[in-house]
């Protein structure tokens, strides 16, 4: 158990819809990273939030948009969905924002667009 | 812009026998690099990394060695176990401008092992 907490487990909606993914951090974690697993893009990085601000961009739609409350739990909102999108979306967190701080992936939530 | 590229798989084994999966990156700074893993059903863990050229990172059996003449991490194990099979990622996480932490990651390779 890495201690990141990620709901719902399994999201299936329709084109058109929106939706809103959550994450709770370890513990004492500052930063929160979003990204998106899919089988033809693989991994990818979507957008970090540390201590409440934004803090770098990846290649986030701009359908998509995040942020990081003041408990440090961050929502990911995806609008207009499309097939596409169809994905497992992780959020990972860690103390800080340095290259040498591990960070820490929850369980995934997979997101299914009918 | 940074990338990291990793050997196609899938890579089918039997128990006991010697694994290599092959890293190689690009970036414009200083990368730090790290093995993911990532079981079934499950969301990735932290294999080993590594901040620093010729640093080498080990875990569980699990080595890699950060070369930056070769710009390459490769993972090895001596002599792999039925319960690695799994999807192991490449990344590395750029210590220069910026310095987010965020990972950039190869493809994945996935690793079969047979009894």
């Amino acid at each position: 158990d890495s201690g990141v907490t990620q709901t719902p487990k399994h999201l299936i909606t329709a084109t058109g819809q929106r939706v809103t993914l959550r994450c709770s951090p370890r513990s004492g974690d500052l930063s929160v990273y979003w990204y998106q697993q899919s089988l033809d893009q693989g991994l990818q990085f979507l957008i970090q939030y540390y201590n409440g601000e934004e803090r770098a961009k990846g290649n986030i739609l701009e359908r998509f948009s995040a942020q990081q409350f003041p408990d440090l739990h961050s929502e990911l909102n995806l609008s207009s969905l499309e097939l596409g999108d169809s994905a497992l979306y992780f959020c990972a967190s860690s103390v800080g924002t340095s290259a040498y701080n591990e960070q820490f992936f929850g369980p995934g939530t997979r997101l299914t667009v009918l | 812009g940074n990338s990291v590229t990793q050997m196609e798989g899938p890579v089918t084994l039997s128990e006991e026998a010697f694994l290599t999966i092959n890293c190689t990156y690009t970036a414009t700074g200083y990368p730090s690099l790290f093995w993911y893993v990532q079981y079934p059903g499950e969301g990735l863990q932290l294999l080993l990394k590594a901040t620093k050229a010729d640093d080498k990172g080990s875990n569980k059996g699990f080595e890699a060695t950060y070369r930056k003449e070769t710009t390459s991490f490769h993972l090895e194990k001596g002599s792999v176990q039925v319960s690695d099979s799994a999807v192991y990622f490449c990344a590395l996480s750029d210590a220069g401008s910026g310095n987010t932490g965020k990972l950039i990651f190869g493809q994945g390779t996935t690793l079969q092992v047979k009894p």
